[in-house]
């Protein structure tokens, strides 16, 4: 069973440019989570979604982040226009929807620069 | 708000020895979950253990073990018989059902041969 899965592994753009992170979730993961770890912080929680739905957008830090899952499949983060303040891993957590244990199962991450 | 404290930035082991990875935690709820996470230097995150709070039985998975001192709000990791593999960040996080989870500052684990 393939993982979840997140693209790119790393991006470097400049202050003002646009970025989209895309989140594939293992298959029939009906929850998706986005976290954000800045350099030496804590993992820190972005949104959760429920199949298409938001069911908590509470970590978005700024309007800047839009993020969508359309038909509940992938997800994507974009964060439109970057600051430097945006650099960090951005992680990508699954998990089943009403699932027995009721573990979130993490991609590797994608490495933004914002230079 | 629930907040994870890891206290120990960085911890070494020899190998073969036994080290504890410190984790502390607020909450109001009852039922919840904690979670031990390890990232090595890949950078894929996987899951090492996990913890109902209902339980009273500490968990274990092979050489990982935890003490969960749910009146003291204390989970810590025990790694036995360390191994170069298990260097890595290690994470302590705290969910509830369904829900997002909460992450302590991460401990950096050195093994030394």
């Amino acid at each position: 069973e393939a993982g979840v899965t997140q693209f790119p592994s790393h991006s470097v753009i400049e202050k003002g440019q646009t970025v989209t992170l895309r989140c594939d979730p293992i298959s029939g993961h009906d929850n998706l989570y986005w976290y954000r770890r800045v350099m030496g912080k804590e993992i820190k929680f972005l949104l959760h979604f429920v199949k298409e739905s938001k069911q908590d957008e509470s970590g978005m830090p700024n309007n800047r982040f839009l993020a969508e899952r359309t038909g509940g499949t992938y997800s994507t983060l974009k964060v439109q226009p970057a600051e430097l303040e945006d650099s960090g891993v951005y992680f990508c957590a699954s998990s089943q929807l009403r699932g027995w244990p009721d573990t979130q199962y993490f991609g590797p991450g994608t490495r933004l620069t914002v230079l | 708000a629930q907040t994870v404290t890891q206290s120990q930035p960085e911890m070494s082991v020899q190998e073969a020895e036994t080290v504890t990875l410190s984790c502390t935690y607020d909450t109001s709820e009852s039922d919840y979950y904690l979670f031990w996470y390890k990232q090595p230097p890949s950078r894929q995150m996987i899951l090492v253990i996990r913890q109902e709070a209902y339980k009273q039985q500490n968990a274990t998975e092979n050489r990982f073990s935890v003490n969960f001192q749910k009146a003291a709000k204390s989970f810590s990791l025990k790694i036995s018989d360390s191994q170069l593999g298990d260097a890595a960040m290690y994470f302590c996080a705290y969910g509830l059902y369904g829900n997002k989870l909460v992450f302590g500052a991460g401990t950096i684990l050195r093994v030394k041969s």
